[in-house]
């Protein structure tokens, strides 16, 4: 099993819909979640962390983190077309341990 | 403009030829990480440094060395460069190595070795 695990997509929703990222991670110790974008060609930049059970809401952006269940999710809500890019879910697993992405689309 | 910068962009080098990728940041930070991204694989983790004269290994640390003489500076050195380190190469900084390890990353190596 590997440590974070992404579904892989791509994931395509249309313009102004919820677009649901998921992420399982297997050390149940973890205390630090991140979710950071990556454009095609681009580095990755962080949108949200979030270290306790529950929802973070940033603008458009709400991170759930569920420790019992190993699984943390980014929802987007009213999704726009700059939205599209790929998804990266990193977990503190002693080093930083990335997921392999999920790449988004969104359609005007 | 707070950034972590990297050099070179891009580089082509052939097998055995010793070459460093600078990374520096202004932002004051503690911490400092490299990753190499290959297709499939995601981002893995080189080495990172906690502070100055500070580093350990991350995941994938064979054939790279690092060092941390500033805490503004921290370069990724390839020895002998071979093939399978071909790849994307981004430098990372956060404000601290504790666990609210929020990492800013650089523009970027992208890496050829013939």
């Amino acid at each position: 099993q590997k440590e974070v695990e992404q579904n892989s997509g791509p994931l395509s929703v249309p313009e102004g819909a919820i677009a649901s990222l998921n992420c399982t991670y297997s050390d149940r110790g973890s205390q630090s979640f991140f979710w950071y974008r990556q454009y095609s060609g681009k580095s990755p930049e962080l949108i949200m962390s979030i270290y306790s059970n529950g929802d973070k809401e940033d603008g458009r952006f709400t991170a759930q983190l569920n420790k019992a269940s190993q699984y943390v999710s980014l929802l987007i809500r009213d999704s726009q077309p700059s939205d599209s890019a790929t998804y990266l879910c990193a977990v503190l697993i002693g080093n930083m341990r990335f997921g392999a992405g999920t790449r988004l689309t969104v359609k005007p | 403009e707070a950034q972590v910068t990297q050099n070179p962009r891009y580089l082509i080098t052939v097998t055995g030829k010793k070459l460093t990728v600078t990374c520096s940041q202004n932002m004051n930070h503690e911490y400092m990480s490299w990753y190499r991204q290959d297709p499939g694989l995601g981002l893995r983790q080189i080495y990172y440094s906690m502070n100055v004269e500070v580093t350990d290994k991350g995941d994938v640390p064979e054939g790279y060395k690092v060092s941390r003489k500033e805490k503004r500076n921290f370069p990724l050195i390839l020895e002998s460069p071979s093939p399978n380190q071909t790849s994307l190469y981004f430098c990372a900084s956060s404000p601290t190595g504790g666990w609210s390890r929020e990492q800013y990353f650089g523009p970027g190596t992208r890496l050829t070795v013939t």
